[in-house]
């Protein structure tokens, strides 16, 4: 169980495209998803938390503009880069929690996210 | 200041032998989590186990113990009898904050290798 689905897995797009990334919970439902970033041999860096229905909460220096997420069901987030630019390149990972605090993040298998 | 920290950038560990990852938190909370995540090289995070802070006996998965030391602030995790397929990156977790506003933080990970 607690299976959470992420596409794509791999975008390599020009530089000013916009790239949507779809996190799902296949199994359960969740009430909180997280996006994290994840530069080559580094953790993992929250960037935003987003509640079922209501706006996203951004971490600090994280552009709200930049990165649009919507959590317009129980299931399902997206996150948005729009006009992409090299340095937007980076491995993106959604998860998703459903239940009481103690129920883990389940995360999707990340989104590799290249600007040319 | 760092809330995680995990002093063991690398590990190596002998095929079979067990294994311990370091990992110390730092907050003020009394109501926390901490997880452990694995990582392998294609880059989906695996949970692996959870320690609440109120829980009393050490969390045990299988070949995965978690070592909780509250006082001394430490959650290192023990792997038993480690196999090849267990060379990863790991990482601690830190869940702070309360329901609705949960926050979590990743340790910077530590990469360990299983020798045959």
């Amino acid at each position: 169980g607690a299976v959470v689905s992420q596409h794509p897995s791999w975008v390599i797009c020009k530089s000013g495209t916009s790239v949507k990334i779809e996190c799902r919970s296949l199994d359960f439902q969740a009430t909180t998803m997280f996006w994290y970033r994840q530069f080559p041999k580094q953790s993992l860096m929250l960037m935003a938390t987003s509640n079922e229905g209501s706006k996203a909460t951004y971490e600090q220096g994280v552009e709200k503009d930049k990165f649009l997420i919507n959590h317009a069901s129980l299931t399902l987030s997206t996150l948005t880069v729009t006009s992409a630019h090299p340095e937007d390149s980076s491995f993106y990972i959604c998860s998703a929690k459903g239940g009481t605090g103690n129920q883990p993040q389940h995360f999707g298998d990340g989104t590799r996210l290249s600007i040319l | 200041a760092q809330k995680i920290t995990q002093t063991q950038p690398g590990m190596f560990v002998q095929e079979k032998e067990a294994v311990t990852l370091d990992c110390t938190y730092d907050t003020s909370d009394p109501s926390y989590g901490l997880f452990w995540y694995k990582q392998p090289s294609s880059g989906e995070m695996i949970f692996l186990i959870y320690q609440g802070s109120y829980d009393q006996q050490n969390a045990t998965e299988g070949r995965y113990s978690l070592n909780f030391q509250k006082a001394r602030k430490s959650a290192n995790l023990v792997i038993s009898a480690s196999q090849l397929g267990d060379s990863a990156m790991y990482f601690c977790a830190m869940r702070e904050g309360r329901s609705g506003t949960y926050k979590y933080i990743f340790g910077t990970g530590t990469r360990l290798k299983v020798l045959a």
